[in-house]
Parts: structure tokens; C-alpha cells; sequence
């Protein structure tokens, strides 16, 4: 399967502790973008990589959370001391870079619980 | 906040039926782009209607984009108890680096 894949699938941990979440695009797709989706609600953005650049973050992404995408490769979602409103699915996309925005392809999402 | 709206929030038809969701938007757009989302797949796109055009057709489905009204409407003709899922519609404005602004969605639920 050569789709977006994402890592953990679920993950449930204790307030304030750290967790990470990785996210491996479809090969030679260079843009990458995190989304948060809630309960009930359609997904947030949070952040975008080309290639290894962070070029913009939302203003949802606070300083406890912090992405990387350190080969233009795979990218990470890091989440510090956690709260319970971080509660949410955490969804990667990925699209190849063309001249025109088109379609992303998503991957199946990180859902996290914050006890 | 999300940028677009999309209307009903739920339906439910019978197989075989029609089935027609709207999306409206706030602000000008490059393109506009419907996605779905179930809980076994994920969110898989649909269609994308770019700002100079006014109509899609993908298979049994049907986009109409109306820029004058910031409004978009999504049909599926023929439904199927496999359509049964959220829609969501998403918007990319051109200087925004493709990323989507989506609306909180349409349940639709398809019995047989």
C-alpha cells in the first residue's frame, strides 16, 4: 500500500505527558499538512511542510506542539504536556507539488486520548 | 474557525434516492473540493471545482459551484448504502499554500 500511513493509530495517555505522532507522506509528494479533527467537526488545520520547511502554522498550534519534517521525508507531530483538549484526531495529508492546488491524500489518523 | 458551512447537517434517504448537500464559504477561492469521510477509510476526496468553473461530474455524483453566492452543492444520484458517510466540503484560497478550510459536514445516512 503506497497510500499516507500514520503511527500510532490510537494512543491514550495521562495529562501531561509528552507524546509524538509520525506521519509518512506518499513517496516524492513534498507537501505535507497536519490536520486536528474533533468530535462532530470537520478537520482544523494546524501546519504545512514543503519539503523540510515549516512555512505556516495555525494559530491552533500552540507552543506545546511542535512538527518537524527533517528530510522532507517523513514528518512528526510532537505534543507537550498534554491537556485534555488536545483530545482529537490528528490526520496527515500529503500532495505532490504542481502548479495548481489539488487533491490531498489522507491517512487513516492518529486518535488521541487525553485522560 | 472553519470557512465554510455546509447544509443539512444530517440526512438520511432510502436507496436509490438523491441525495443533495450544500456548502457555502466566506471568502474567494482557488478551488473548492468535497471530501468524504467513514469510519473504516478515512477522508477520501471526491471532486474539485476550481474558481472559473461552474459544474462537475464525477461518476454519480454532481458539483455546482457558484461564486457569486459563495456557494457549492454536491449531489449523488442513485444512492447506496456504501455512500452512507460524512461530506464535508473544503475550500483552498489561492495564497494559502493549498491548505483546505473545511466546513463541519453533512451526515448522510443510506438505508436499504
Amino acid at each position: 500500500d503506497t497510500g499516507v500511513s500514520q503511527n500510532p493509530r490510537h494512543k491514550i495517555t495521562k495529562r501531561g505527558q509528552n507524546v509524538t505522532f509520525r506521519c509518512d507522506p506518499i513517496s516524492e509528494h513534498n507537501r505535507l499538512y497536519w490536520y486536528r479533527q474533533t468530535l462532530g467537526q470537520g478537520p482544523e488545520f494546524l501546519t504545512y511542510f514543503q519539503n523540510e520547511a515549516q512555512l505556516e502554522k495555525s494559530r491552533l498550534l500552540s507552543d506545546r506542539f511542535s512538527a518537524e519534517r527533517p528530510k522532507g521525508s517523513f514528518s512528526t507531530l510532537e505534543i507537550q504536556r498534554t491537556e485534555q483538549g488536545d483530545s482529537a484526531m490528528y490526520l496527515c495529508a500529503s500532495s505532490p507539488r504542481q502548479l495548481s492546488y489539488n487533491e490531498q491524500f489522507f491517512g487513516p489518523g492518529t486518535r488521541l486520548t487525553v485522560l | 474557525s472553519q470557512q465554510g458551512e455546509e447544509d443539512p447537517q444530517a440526512l438520511s434517504i432510502q436507496e436509490g434516492e438523491n441525495a443533495t448537500m450544500n456548502c457555502s464559504y466566506k471568502t474567494s477561492i482557488n478551488n473548492l473540493q468535497w471530501y468524504r469521510q467513514n469510519s473504516g477509510r478515512g477522508l477520501v476526496h471526491l471532486i474539485l471545482i476550481r474558481s472559473n468553473e461552474r459544474e462537475k461530474h464525477s461518476g454519480r455524483l454532481r458539483v455546482t459551484l457558484d461564486t457569486s453566492k459563495k456557494s457549492s452543492s454536491l449531489l449523488i444520484t442513485a444512492s447506496r448504502a456504501a455512500d452512507t458517510a460524512s461530506y464535508f466540503c473544503a475550500t483552498v484560497t489561492t495564497d494559502s499554500w493549498g491548505k483546505l478550510q473545511f466546513g463541519a459536514g453533512t451526515q448522510v445516512v443510506v438505508t436499504p
